[in-house]
């Protein structure tokens, strides 16, 4: 089946620090992927998608690459505030599952002023 | 446009005991999907209806289902609740169905079962 797995965290880092995520993927065929962001006691946001290889998808700053030679789709950031404090999920929708989301277990950014 | 609201935002339920839960879509929204969200588990797909049709289903035992409205409005219920049911349920809707449509998500609904 399809799966999705992300770095555990927390992940700690001071202000304007770089910022990478990993995020890897199982499925068949070629899936969409998404990063959602969650911030405290809220719902989840999407912060970014690609739907084909070599898609770049970016939003606040926030960027990641669909690759399918190595089936990962890492979230980078080059300078993170103490703003982007939250919970980050990486996700598939596989092809012919509606919108059926797989989400990895989720990764807690921490950002120290 | 108004995003996607939930209600209710927090409940309280004993075991054994059913809850129905809302979720009214984004305006011209036609799929609502469901998730669960727990610590241990987190984010698990329940089910998706479009159109008033369920699309697709996750693992999850009969006591949850679900239904749409011709408004696209939702509800799912849960009967027989157990303490594992303990969850932050979401709904998240999208404007057609299809893997690569953007999904938005509610607030959720915090379920304590006692």
């Amino acid at each position: 089946g399809n799966s999705v797995t992300q770095m555990e965290g927390p992940v700690t880092l001071s202000e304007e620090a770089f910022l990478t995520i990993n995020c890897t993927y199982t499925a068949t065929g070629y899936p969409s992927l998404f990063w959602y962001v969650q911030y405290p006691g809220e719902g989840l946001q999407l912060l970014l998608k690609a739907t084909k290889a070599d898609d770049k998808g970016s939003n606040k700053g926030f960027e990641a690459t669909y690759r399918k030679e190595t089936t990962s789709f890492h979230l980078e950031k080059g300078s993170v505030q103490v703003s982007d404090s939250a919970v980050y999920f990486c996700a598939l929708g596989a092809n012919n599952a509606g919108n059926m989301l797989t989400f990895g277990g989720g990764t807690r950014l921490m950002v120290k002023p | 446009k108004a995003g996607v609201t939930q209600t209710p935002r927090y409940l309280i339920k004993t075991r054994g005991q059913q809850v129905t839960l809302s979720c009214s879509p984004i305006s011209g929204h036609r799929s609502v999907s469901w998730y669960q969200q727990t610590p241990g588990q987190g984010l698990q797909f329940l089910f998706e209806y479009f159109s008033e049709t369920q699309r697709n289903k996750g693992n999850f035992p009969g006591r949850f289902s679900g239904r749409q409205f011709s408004n696209s409005r939702s509800e799912m219920n849960v009967s027989t609740l157990e303490l594992g049911d303990s969850a932050l349920y979401l709904c998240a809707s999208s404007p057609q169905t299809g893997s690569s449509y953007e999904q938005y998500f509610g607030p959720g609904t915090r379920l304590t079962v006692t």
